[in-house]
Formats: structure tokens, C-alpha cells, sequence
């Protein structure tokens, strides 16, 4: 089954406006990690997290251990934010395993 | 830095024949991954050594597919008889000592089985 599932597969967004993405885990996540891959498709790592929360910019993101979630915040969405947002959780030392990805599009 | 580099970029290989793909991770990492990606299946795990040493094969098809990290400084992964469902985007990560720490992705080798 799933084990990383990631929520929603699909988002549309106007320029400036913010929105939330989530995944749950059906795993004993110990970390967690959001990537941002771009349309010609290289992964870039955008947070590293034990539970808690970080702020990089205009990405928020936390990680609730206990819960078994991590979300990710986008506020004033801006063109360059478009592309697949992955989440990836680790458990005991083991890779990470991945999500479906929610591919995000923002527009003018 | 260079960051991971994956070579080559893209490669088309017939069916049947052997595929070897390239990667060097960024310096001073000791840990490297290696995923391969589709649009069915998503993100899929492979393999994953630290110093060198294999750690978990448990995503690796057990025919056909091997990999081995020879020294610190780069890794490879080997498709014998290729498949039309071999193709797929592979990807290799590199962190500093394993995945509790901060992944760090290469641009991937496009492979295209014909």
C-alpha cells in the first residue's frame, strides 16, 4: 500500500495567493524531506525536518511525528513555485521512501 | 561543488542489450542512493551504500540489476538484457552519512529502451 501518501495529487494557483500541501505516512517516520522538482525535472531539496517546523522564505513547513503528517505552506505563490512537490519520510535508517508528488501550477 | 553528477544525461539502448549508468556523488558524502522514476510508478527506491558498502538492495529487481560504489568517488548501476519496462529516469542522491541527513539529487540518466 501506500505508505507516503501525499494530498493533493493537483493544485492550481493564482499568483499571490497561498496554499497547503499535505502528507500523511503510514510508517514510524523519524524524518521527513520536501523536494521541489522543476519542469526539466531535477530534484531540488527544499526542507529537511524532525518533527517540528522551519521557515525558508515564503515555505513553511512542520512535521508532526505523533500525528504522522507533514504539511507545506506556500504563501504569495509565485510563477517560479510551479512543478511536482514531493515529500519523502525516513524510519529506523532506511531510504527515503517517496510520495506521489502534487504538481502545482501558478498563473498570472 | 559540482553537486551529484550522472552521466551520461540520455541513453538509448536496444532490447537485450547492457546499460551502465554513472554516478558521482558530491565530495566528502559517504552515503549514495539511487532511485529510478516513471510516471506509473513514481519514485522508486533501488539501492543505497554508505562508505562504500551496500546497505539496502531490498528496491533492486532481483535479475538483470546491479550496482556497485568500486571507491568513495563515484557509483555505478548495470542493466543487463534491457527492457522496454527498464525505461525510466534514474536518479542518484548523495547525502553526508545516510538518509537521516539532507538528500541532494543529480539530474538523472534518461534511459530509453527500444
Amino acid at each position: 500500500g501506500d505508505k507516503v501518501k501525499q494530498s493533493p495529487s493537483a493544485l492550481s494557483l493564482q499568483e499571490g495567493t497561498n496554499s497547503a500541501l499535505r502528507c500523511n505516512f503510514s510508517i514510524a517516520a523519524t524524518t521527513v524531506q520536501w523536494f521541489l522538482q522543476n519542469p526539466r525535472g531535477s530534484l531540488m531539496n527544499l526542507f529537511y525536518l524532525v518533527p517540528g517546523t522551519k521557515e525558508n522564505g515564503r515555505l513553511k513547513s512542520a512535521f508532526d511525528s505523533k500525528e504522522s503528517y507533514s504539511t507545506l505552506h506556500i504563501r504569495d505563490a509565485q510563477l517560479e513555485d510551479s512543478g511536482t512537490y514531493f515529500c519523502a519520510a525516513e524510519g529506523g535508517g532506511r531510504a527515503l521512501i517517496f510520495g506521489t508528488g502534487t504538481t502545482v501550477s501558478v498563473s498570472p | 561543488n559540482a553537486g551529484v553528477i550522472q552521466t551520461p544525461r540520455h541513453k538509448v539502448t536496444g532490447k537485450g542489450q547492457e546499460a551502465t549508468l554513472w554516478c558521482e556523488p558530491i565530495s566528502g558524502h559517504s552515503a549514495v542512493f539511487w532511485y529510478r522514476q516513471t510516471i506509473v510508478q513514481g519514485l522508486e527506491f533501488l539501492t543505497y551504500f554508505r562508505n562504500q558498502a551496500p546497505i539496502d538492495d531490498s528496491g533492486m529487481p532481483k535479475e538483470r540489476f546491479s550496482a556497485q560504489m568500486p571507491n568513495q568517488s563515484h557509483s555505478t548501476l548495470k542493466i543487463q538484457s534491457t527492457q522496454p519496462q527498464d525505461s525510466a529516469v534514474y536518479l542518484c542522491a548523495s547525502s553526508l552519512a545516510g538518509s537521516q541527513n539532507t538528500l541532494y539529487f543529480g539530474a538523472g540518466t534518461r534511459l530509453s529502451v527500444l
